[in-house]
């Protein structure tokens, strides 16, 4: 049981590439995130996913999409990344409604230059 | 809109005293509270979930508070030691959403 996994751990893009991060949790759950953490601040939520096939967004949504065509999987798309993206990027997911706790990845690093 | 707040940002003390880290938040209806770690680097860890109908919660050492009326919560670290030393997050659970704290960096002095 590996729980959340990340895929990238580390990523350097220059300015205009795309990329995406892929999250991947094995415990069935139906809510999955897509944070950032920048220096100083706690986390922001991108977008997140209450369900396969479903999508939302969170609070910083520029910039990003997102795609959970299966339930174990949640990807996060940079389509032309910019300085400001740089960030360490978490991915978290959820049995089911608000009681239940969030479980997180070790996280992604991503520096834009 | 759902606002956190943690103070102090940062807490150096002795090891083996005892500590009070504080979170308030801006909106009482919230589904529950997280406090959570999180060492340099690495990515988070759970300590305590306490449920909105909840008044606290305890696990080993560590006693989470919650008082959705005032918003506020505190987490409570008995006889810290220098592997206490992190940062130290809260986080609400409002309307599908994490709203998170800045933290609060702990050091525990030998």
């Amino acid at each position: 049981n590996a729980g959340v996994t990340q895929t990238p751990k580390f990523r350097v893009l220059k300015t205009g590439q795309s990329m995406t991060l892929l999250c991947a949790q094995d415990m069935n759950h139906e809510y999955m995130y897509w944070y950032r953490q920048d220096p100083g601040m706690g986390l922001r939520l991108i977008h997140y996913s209450v369900g396969e096939g479903t999508t939302a967004k969170g609070e910083v949504p520029d910039g990003y999409n997102v795609s959970r065509l299966k339930k174990q999987n949640f990807l996060l798309g940079l389509e032309s990344a910019a300085p400001s993206q740089t960030s360490v990027y978490f991915c978290a997911s959820k049995r089911g409604d608000s009681s239940y706790e969030q479980y997180f990845g070790p996280g992604t690093r991503l520096t834009v230059t | 809109k759902q606002e956190v707040t943690q103070i102090p940002a940062a807490l150096s003390v002795p090891e083996g005293e005892n500590l009070v880290l504080n979170c308030s938040f801006t909106d009482s209806a919230i589904y529950n509270l997280q406090w959570f770690r999180q060492d340099p680097g690495k990515g988070l860890t759970s300590l305590l979930l306490i449920q909105s109908s909840q008044r606290e919660q305890t696990s080993g050492r560590l006693n989470a508070s919650l008082d959705k009326s005032s918003g506020r919560s505190t987490l409570y670290i008995a006889a810290s030691q220098p592997g206490d030393s992190a940062t130290y997050l809260c986080a609400v659970d409002s309307n599908y959403q994490l709203i998170w704290g800045a933290g609060t960096k702990l050091i525990i002095k030998p």
